[in-house]
């Protein structure tokens, strides 16, 4: 079955870095397009990034462009997220998704703090 | 980008009954590939989001039927036969036909009455 497993968050201070891993099985990861979706606590959904099934195409969310960078390894069927310049506003849950016509299949989240 | 505007945004509901979601987008959302690219979701309290629909009305695997989505243009609607306390939580619409950026609704919270 198709399992997602996010980890990296933790809290770090405004300015920080911080970097997500999501890793993935039960499906041709090298095949599926993934997103980064993340949920401020108590606000709804914002999808963050996207990176096409081979790498060669990403898309940002206007919030974060320049200071996010989405990237895989395919060879270890692992998604990744590097966020720099932390702001209060990227607290939030960050999930990773499959892209099969969008979310088809979610990670259960990691919780990201930005606090000083 | 697109507005993807829902109402209402608390809904409460007796067991049994039928309930209803509309959902709105600020531009039509048929792709240029035919398909209309209007997607449901489910997130039960303390749970990850699950998708219950795309493409406007297909249900994805493991659904109930009770559930059903419909809609064309900018007019789309979730519907719930019967509503079942495993079904509280918060619901919400997203279009990926204008993306990026891919949007989502405010999110509806059906609650039990």
């Amino acid at each position: 079955q198709v399992q997602l497993v996010e980890s990296g968050g933790g809290v770090v201070q405004p300015g920080g870095s911080l970097r997500l891993s999501c890793a993935a099985s039960g499906f041709r990861f090298s095949s599926y397009g993934m997103h980064w979706v993340r949920q401020a606590p108590g606000k709804g959904l914002e999808w963050v990034a996207f990176i096409r099934y081979d790498g060669s195409n990403k898309y940002y969310a206007d919030s974060v462009k320049g200071r996010f960078t989405i990237s895989r390894d395919n060879s270890n069927s692992t998604l990744f997220v590097q966020m720099n310049s932390l702001r209060a506003e990227d607290t939030a849950v960050y999930y990773c998704a499959k892209g099969n016509g969008f979310f088809d299949y979610w990670g259960q989240g990691t919780l990201v703090t930005v606090s000083s | 980008d697109v507005v993807m505007t829902q109402s209402p945004l608390s809904l409460p509901v007796t067991l049994g009954q039928p309930a209803s979601i509309s959902c709105r987008s600020s531009q039509g959302l048929v792709h240029s590939d035919g398909n209309t690219y209007l997607n449901w979701f489910q997130q039960r309290p303390g749970q990850s989001p699950r998708r219950l629909i795309n493409k406007v009305s297909n249900r994805d695997s493991g659904v109930p039927d009770r559930f059903s989505g419909s809609g064309s243009g900018t007019n789309f609607t979730l519907k719930i036969s019967r509503v079942e306390a495993e079904d509280v939580g918060v619901y919400y619409c997203m279009q990926g036909t204008h993306w990026p950026p891919v949007t989502f609704g405010q999110g509806t919270k059906l609650e039990i009455k």
